[in-house]
């Protein structure tokens, strides 16, 4: 089993609509979690981070964590075109990111 | 411009070669770490490093592979006699700090090396 899963998609949304990326881990005691952005060719960007249990909401990102579960979800409402890109899902492992394969998001206008 | 700076954004080295790739992190900022991105796969972790040393490389391939990151200066992936499977993006990320609840990493533009 992988440390961190994610489904590789490819995940077609229609433009305006909800997008919804999970990500599964397998360290219970796992405390931090990540979600970073990578469009084609570019570097990881950070756009979300959360450490505790519920949703944090940051514009039109929302992080959930659900610990119990060991289960980590980005929702994206009123999705553009420009965020068409693959999310990575990542969990820190004392000082380092353990990244999943990530989840390639098309949004379709 | 404030970010994590690494340099050459592309390299070219022919099989045996050795191939250095740098990395400045942002300001403030004195923690290191590079992950490597090979073709269609995940970001894989190689090593972490503070000023002068080298605190978690269990990431790093036991041979040919080597990293630094002196009191002056950036810090400095180093690959000697590189071979085509070392083809890869190489990206350098930067904390604030070690541990505890805030540890976001950001990361570099990468450096795309090529092996022919």
């Amino acid at each position: 089993q992988k440390e961190v899963e994610q489904n590789s998609g490819p995940l077609s949304v229609p433009e305006g609509a909800i997008a919804s990326l999970n990500c599964t881990y397998s360290d219970r005691g796992s405390q931090s979690f990540f979600w970073y952005r990578q469009y084609s060719g570019k570097s990881p960007e950070l756009i979300m981070f959360i450490y505790s249990n519920g949703d944090k909401e940051d514009g039109r990102f929302t992080a959930q964590l659900n610990k119990a579960s060991q289960y980590v979800s980005l929702l994206i409402r009123d999705s553009q075109p420009s965020d068409s890109a693959t999310y990575l899902c990542a969990v820190r492992r004392a000082q380092k990111l353990v990244f999943g394969q990530g989840t390639r998001l098309t949004i379709n206008p | 411009n404030a970010g994590v700076m690494q340099n050459p954004r592309h390299l070219v080295r022919r099989r045996g070669q050795e191939a250095r790739l740098r990395c400045s992190p942002m300001k403030g900022h004195s923690h290191v770490y590079w992950y490597r991105q090979l073709p269609e796969e995940g970001l894989k972790f190689m090593v972490y490093l503070q000023k002068e040393n080298i605190i978690d490389e269990s990431g790093m391939p036991k041979e040919r592979f080597s990293a630094e990151f002196p009191k002056e200066g950036p810090s400095i992936l180093r690959i000697q006699q590189v071979v085509r499977g070392d083809s890869a993006a190489y990206f350098c990320a930067s904390s604030p700090r070690e541990g505890g609840t805030y540890n976001e990493q950001f990361f570099g533009p990468g450096t795309r090396l090529t092996v022919l």
